[in-house]
């Protein structure tokens, strides 16, 4: 069946410009990550989507971050004013409880 | 919060060797574990995971082991092969959020 998708999965930009990531999760599942991945480190908690309920935004690093969920289906990520230091992988992912995850395969950000 | 953290960066086994990748976490809370592998240019991929009530888990060729007494978790994957190559990350899930560790990169040799 459909995995998680995300697009673009390369995304170049200039310094200043935005940027905006999009998700889309597995068809039911309720909750959705949005993470970081910088080079050879771990991945970072950015925001949860969970149903209706308000999301969590405790790991957005900065107010140039934002998401949005319609319902329970795709999800956009829009960094603002982009710099340098956001070049990254941003991984989306969902699941159906607040168990296993399926991730998508990533957007890679570059920053120039 | 919570941090958590793998013993090692990388991992070099033989081809056909059991290979042991051990991660640590700090909140005694968690009450969920996942192992992921990370293959290049793809995303995280489920491969077993444990809930805090147990110590053990065992799947195809995988086994998880848990010990909360030490906060400790671990990853042995048997008779290792080379499309098991890649990057292994522990998670540990502590309220709504999961915590993941940097990878252990493993390589497999053939």
């Amino acid at each position: 069946g459909a995995g998680v998708s995300q697009s673009p999965s390369n995304k170049v930009t200039e310094k200043g410009k935005d940027v905006e990531l999009r998700c889309d999760p597995i068809s039911g599942h309720t909750a959705l990550y949005w993470y970081r991945q910088r080079l050879g480190q771990g991945l970072e908690f950015l925001i949860y989507f969970q149903g209706n309920s308000a999301p969590d935004k405790s790991g957005l690093p900065s107010d140039r971050f934002s998401a949005e969920r319609t319902g329970e289906s795709v999800s956009t990520l829009t960094i603002q004013r982009t710099q340098q230091e956001d070049s990254a992988v941003y991984l989306c992912a969902s699941s159906l409880t607040s168990n296993e995850q399926f991730f998508g395969p990533g957007t890679r950000l570059t920053v120039l | 919060g919570e941090s958590v953290g793998l013993h090692l960066p990388t991992l070099s086994v033989q081809e056909g060797d059991n290979s042991i990748i051990n991660c640590a976490y700090s909140n005694s809370a968690s009450d969920y574990f996942i192992w992921y592998k990370q293959e290049s240019g793809k995303g995280p991929q489920f491969i077993i995971d444990i809930r805090s009530n147990m110590d053990k888990r065992q799947g195809q060729r995988v086994t998880v082991l848990l010990n909360k007494t030490v906060k400790h978790l671990s990853l042995q994957i048997a008779a290792t092969q080379p499309g098991d190559s890649a990057v292994y990350f522990c998670a540990a899930h502590t309220g709504n959020q999961f915590y993941f560790g940097t990878g252990t990169s493993l390589t497999v040799i053939p």
